[in-house]
């Protein structure tokens, strides 16, 4: 199974600062074939399922406000929120697909300062 | 807009199998991938299995002895089996379809399903 951590387990940032979440996969998931790296992001709120926001590492998903950006490549990648807002606090959790059995990171939890 | 549903018991004695039905409206089953997916309370996300539309398949390792799903594409649904459940098993199950461009992360989810082993 492809390991994927997450850091730092949970942040405060003040609202309209930037938040990063970072994420590294025990392997490359970058697909030479197509030149995609196999990684998603979701954001979960209390009580509610995930809802995907970035995929191919850093397609955002239609709807999903342009202050959420995903980058990086092979095993290491970043959630960045531009421009944090009280709405975006949340669970964010990233996820590899490059294997047949997808797997998740533990999560980081976006608070506000 | 796509909707999902589960469905089943909300609470297992030890050793009992778990069955859930997924039932997607809103869109055909066909042309997707379709997983289960679960959320111990307090924790994180763990996949479970996919199946197609036409019935290929894949478990997780961890689960594989115990794991069962199928895809009923007259009834627009698919379900979960999971035998000889233990306390462990405790989580909230979604299911989630598979998107397009790979099958393997989610682009819709159901609200989930609290199933409780006691």
């Amino acid at each position: 199974d492809i390991v994927v951590t997450q850091s730092p387990d949970s942040l405060a940032v003040s609202l309209g600062e930037r938040a990063t979440i970072n994420c590294k996969s025990s392997q490359s998931v970058l697909y030479s074939s197509n030149n995609k790296n196999y990684l998603a992001w979701y954001q979960q709120k209390p009580g509610q399922p995930p809802k995907l926001l970035i995929y191919w590492a850093s397609t955002r998903e239609s709807g999903v406000p342009d202050r959420f950006s995903g980058s990086g490549s092979g095993t290491d990648f970043t959630l960045t929120i531009s421009s944090l807002q009280a709405e975006d606090v949340a669970v964010y959790y990233c996820q590899q697909y490059y294997s047949m059995s997808p797997t998740f990171g533990p999560g980081t939890k976006v608070d506000i300062k | 807009q796509v909707q999902l549903q589960e469905s089943g018991p909300g609470l297992l004695k030890p050793s009992e199998t778990l069955s859930l039905t997924c039932t997607v409206s809103g869109g055909s089953i066909s042309s997707y991938w379709w997983s289960w997916i679960r959320q111990p309370p307090g924790k994180g996300l763990e996949w479970i299995a996919y199946i197609s539309y036409s019935g290929s398949t894949n478990y997780n390792p961890s689960l594989k002895s115990r794991v069962s799903i199928s895809v009923d594409t007259s009834e627009n649904q698919f379900s979960l089996s999971l035998t000889s459940v233990t306390a462990a098993d405790t989580a909230v199950y979604y299911c989630a379809r598979g998107s397009s461009s790979s099958g393997r992360h989610f682009d819709y989810w159901g609200q989930g399903i609290l199933v409780t082993v006691s």
